[in-house]
């Protein structure tokens, strides 16, 4: 079947720009995953939805990064006022929860964003 | 001090070669230990995973926990080119992943 999709594959904006970046889980997945990877860096959690739960936004860097996420699929990355080191790929992962239980998680291709 | 830590490498090593890849991880939690693999401009992808400690082999691929010394380790027996990619450890605990930052393996012909 489909894996994790997100759009778009590559993005270039100009700094003080918003941009929005999408998910498309793997169909009955009802938990899903915003990640940051950097050059060189790890994964760096950003923000997580778990059915109707209220998302665990603890990764979040600032208050200009947000997250929705509608209908329990698709989800929608915004960065407001982009800065040059949110230069990154960002990355998405759903996975289907069984009694609690997330850990097989599957990736999409991930967004690559850079910020001139 | 990070939740996991990992050596970046890179590692280059022939075909054929016993590949072993590690990682240090804090607070010893109940939690599960996994290893993914990610080819370059691809989003990783799970090779396998173990719970809390002992072996789990999975083909040429071998996942170890030590948790007395909090190490995770991966074993690729047999090496191949097509290994040739960037290794994340990874943990999982009450819904959080925690990633290291990767190995990069290169596997010569």
């Amino acid at each position: 079947g489909a894996g994790v999709s997100q759009s778009p594959s590559n993005k270039v904006t100009e700094k003080g720009k918003d941009v929005e970046l999408r998910c498309d889980p793997i169909s009955g997945h009802t938990a899903l995953y915003w990640y940051r990877q950097s050059l060189g860096q790890g994964l760096e959690f950003l923000i997580y939805f778990q059915g109707n739960s209220a998302p665990d936004k603890s990764g979040l860097p600032s208050d200009r990064f947000s997250a929705e996420r509608t209908g329990g699929s698709v989800s929608t990355l915004t960065i407001q006022r982009t800065q040059q080191e949110d230069s990154a790929v960002y990355l998405c992962a759903s996975s289907l929860v069984s009694a609690g239980d997330a850990r097989e998680q599957y990736f999409g291709p991930g967004t690559r964003l850079t910020v001139t | 001090q990070k939740e996991v830590e990992q050596d970046p490498g890179p590692l280059s090593v022939p075909e054929g070669a016993i590949v072993s890849l590690n990682c240090t991880y804090s607070n010893s939690a109940f939690q599960y230990f996994m290893w993914y693999r990610q080819y370059s401009r691809k989003g990783p992808e799970l090779l396998m995973y173990t719970y809390s400690s002992g072996n789990k082999e999975d083909g040429r691929f071998t996942a170890q926990v030590d948790k007395s010394s909090k190490y995770i380790s991966l074993f690729i027996r047999d090496s191949q080119p097509s290994d040739s990619a960037t290794y994340l450890c990874a943990k999982y605990n009450f819904n959080k992943f925690y990633f290291g930052s990767g190995t990069k393996l290169n596997v010569k012909p």
